[in-house]
């Protein structure tokens, strides 16, 4: 059974360019989220979507959005970009959002790097 | 705000010893403790956790203690093997903030033969 896929694996944008980055989680899981990595500290929680609603946001600006379709695969975009921005971004996928429900399975993710 | 931190970026131990990797949080109302484990370009696996109402729990050479008066936990790996070299981070969760996982900086373990 394929894990959490994301592509691309890497990516390199110019400041002020817009990006989408894709995420299919696992076969019968609904719940995605996505977090940020950057160099050198631990991911931070960008959005979780359950059942293709947004369940969660973190403390992002509005140039980051997110949805989720109906076969639960989800879409990051990130407009604007900024030099900032460029991170290891993980997509997340878990059967639901119980709370304690720690049945998170993580991607490879995908690194962005804004030039 | 930080609200989990990991002050030892690194750990270096020899291989048949125990490692011990420690954590503190800030927020009271965390009530789940999970360890994840990262390999270079890979995502990060999970590893262990622990409820707030428990104090301990293992599960094979992996042990998570957690003190919530101190407000710190810790995982202990005995005895460590060269495998368990990655680097390790430790996340906390709350009911209020559903299943958003807020992850501390991080422990680069190296486990040397």
């Amino acid at each position: 059974d394929a894990g959490v896929t994301q592509s691309p694996t890497h990516l390199i944008k110019t400041r002020g360019q817009h990006v989408t980055l894709r995420c299919s989680p696992i076969s019968g899981h609904k719940s995605v989220s996505w977090y940020q990595q950057v160099l050198g500290q631990g991911p931070q929680f960008i959005f979780q979507y359950y059942e293709k609603e947004e369940r969660g946001r973190g403390n992002f600006p509005d140039r980051f959005s997110a949805r989720q379709f109906p076969n639960y695969s989800s879409e990051l975009n990130v407009n604007a970009l900024l030099l900032g921005d460029s991170a290891l971004y993980l997509c997340a996928s878990s059967l639901s959002v119980i709370h304690g429900n720690y049945g998170y399975t993580f991607g490879s993710g995908t690194r962005l790097t804004v030039v | 705000d930080q609200q989990v931190k990991q002050n030892s970026p690194s750990l270096s131990v020899q291989e048949g010893r125990i490692s011990i990797l420690n954590c503190d949080y800030t927020n009271s109302m965390f009530d789940y403790f999970l360890w994840y484990k990262k390999y270079p370009a890979e995502g990060p696996t999970f590893l262990i956790s622990i409820s707030s109402i428990k104090d301990k729990n293992e599960d094979g050479r992996f042990t998570v203690f957690l003190n919530k008066s101190a407000k710190h936990l810790s995982l202990h790996i005995v005895p460590s093997q060269p495998g368990d070299s990655a680097v390790y981070f430790c996340a906390s969760s709350s009911k209020r903030s559903g299943d958003k996982l807020t992850f501390g900086t991080g422990t680069r373990l190296a486990v040397r033969p």
